[in-house]
């Protein structure tokens, strides 16, 4: 089974800055787009951003462009983002999310908890 | 962007009876339309994609309808563990889009 694990999440001051990261195992990390999905406490789902697995395709929501940047390693398996200028909207649980062979999301990590608050 | 409204917004029924959940398109997402199930404290689960096809693991009483812009997330017999938010997704066009969820709760 499919497993994705996120870290790094925390409590930063806004306008601070916080990299996420996710490990990935047991299926062929390098051959799956993957995605950032965020959930605001007691709020609804919203993608953040979509990188293919060849790193040759990558977008962004309209709210975190030019703040947040993804990247992956596939020599690790491993998914990240580097979010730059936080802003207490960006207080949410950050899921880790793959994008499967339908191209829909078919794995989700269990989130880390990003709160952004003086 | 490609709005997705859900109605509604909450549905209160008993154990064994059918529930049908609603999401609405700003704009054609053809069949590209997902359906997820999101149970308290856990991460959401794909249930349904191209509109109509189950994922794995799916029980037979969910299913999935439309195209265009109006899609039916239907469970025919409701169970207990049915409880639950739902959240349609498309991808027809990025950004990537989800409605606003649907809750669904067992008398």
């Amino acid at each position: 089974e499919v497993l994705l694990v996120e870290s790094g999440g925390g409590l930063v001051k806004p306008g601070g800055c916080l990299r996420l990261s996710c490990a990935a195992s047991r299926f062929t990390f390098s051959t799956y787009g993957m995605n950032w999905v965020r959930q605001a406490p007691g709020k609804g789902l919203e993608w953040v951003s979509f990188i293919s697995g060849g790193t040759n395709y990558i977008y962004y929501a309209d709210s975190v462009k030019g703040r947040f940047i993804i990247s992956r390693d596939n020599t690790e398996n491993s998914l990240f983002l580097q979010m730059n200028s936080l802003t207490v909207e960006d207080t949410a649980v950050y899921y880790c999310v793959r994008e499967g062979v339908q191209k829909w999301f078919d794995s989700w990590g269990q989130g880390t908890l990003v709160t952004v608050s003086s | 962007e490609i709005v997705l409204t859900q109605s509604p917004a909450t549905l209160s029924l008993s154990s064994g009876e059918r529930a049908t959940l609603s999401c609405r398109a700003s704009q054609s997402v053809s069949t590209y339309l997902a359906w997820y199930q999101q149970k308290p404290g856990q991460a959401p689960r794909l249930l349904m994609y191209d509109a109509s096809n189950r994922a794995t693991g799916i029980p037979a009483r969910f299913s999935g309808s439309g195209s265009g812009t109006d899609f039916t997330l239907t469970i025919s017999s409701l169970e207990p563990e049915d409880s639950a938010v739902y959240y349609c997704q498309q991808r027809s066009n990025w950004p990537l889009t989800f409605g606003g969820g649907t809750k669904v709760e067992i008398k």
